[in-house]
């Protein structure tokens, strides 16, 4: 059974470029999460899709969004990116909605430069 | 405001002792708890949890404790083993099974030596 999957793994983006990284869920899993890690500030809860829809959303500004699609697979956007942006970008899947313990993909290392 | 807290950065414990990793949380709207493990260029990976209506879990080397009037949870792993070294994220809940949403502190590097 696949995992999670994410792509690209690395990618490099100068400021104020946009950028969209791509998650896979596990064949089944309808919930997919985000979540950005960053050095001392662990990771952080961006949003959660659950059936194409936002469910829940963390403290992130408006340059960040993301959408599913009727497959599961789901896409994050961050427009006019900052230096702070640069990060280690998780995505996670679970079978439903508020089910904990999910199964994380290896992630996306974003680089602004 | 962190709600969920791992004071120690990193940990050194010899092959085969006792590795414990603790974490303290704010919130006392938490009710289900979580500790992932990471590898470097690796996702977390999901190892053990605890709902908020016991005290101990346990699964094979790694037990899970809950004292919620301290609001702290703790992870030991007997005997750890060289393998277990990796970054270890504790993790909080709040409404389960209703939002998956989890708070992460910032992680506990845990290296066992030979």
């Amino acid at each position: 059974k696949a995992g999670v999957t994410q792509t690209p793994r690395y990618l490099i983006k100068t400021r104020g470029q946009q950028v969209t990284l791509s998650c896979s869920p596990i064949s089944g899993h309808r919930s997919v999460s985000w979540y950005q890690q960053t050095p001392g500030q662990g990771l952080q809860f961006l949003f959660e899709y659950f059936s194409e829809t936002q469910r829940n959303k963390g403290n992130f500004p408006g340059r960040f969004s993301g959408r599913q699609f009727s497959n599961s697979r789901s896409e994050m956007n961050v427009s006019t990116l900052e230096l702070g942006d640069s990060a280690l970008y998780l995505c996670a899947s679970s079978l439903e909605q508020g089910a904990p313990g999910y199964t994380f993909g290896s992630g996306t290392r974003l680089t602004v430069v | 405001d962190q709600q969920v807290k791992q004071n120690s950065p990193s940990l050194s414990v010899q092959e085969g002792r006792i590795s414990i990793l603790n974490c303290d949380y704010t919130n006392s709207m938490f009710d289900y708890f979580l500790w992932y493990k990471k590898y470097p260029a690796e996702g977390p990976t999901f190892l053990i949890s605890i709902s908020s209506i016991k005290d101990k879990n346990e699964d094979g080397r790694f037990t899970v404790f809950l004292n919620k009037s301290a609001k702290h949870l703790s992870l030991h792993i007997v005997p750890s083993q060289p393998g277990d070294s990796a970054v270890y994220f504790c993790a909080a809940n709040e409404g389960t099974g209703t939002a998956s949403k989890l708070t992460f502190g910032t992680g506990t590097r845990l290296q066992v030596t030979l």
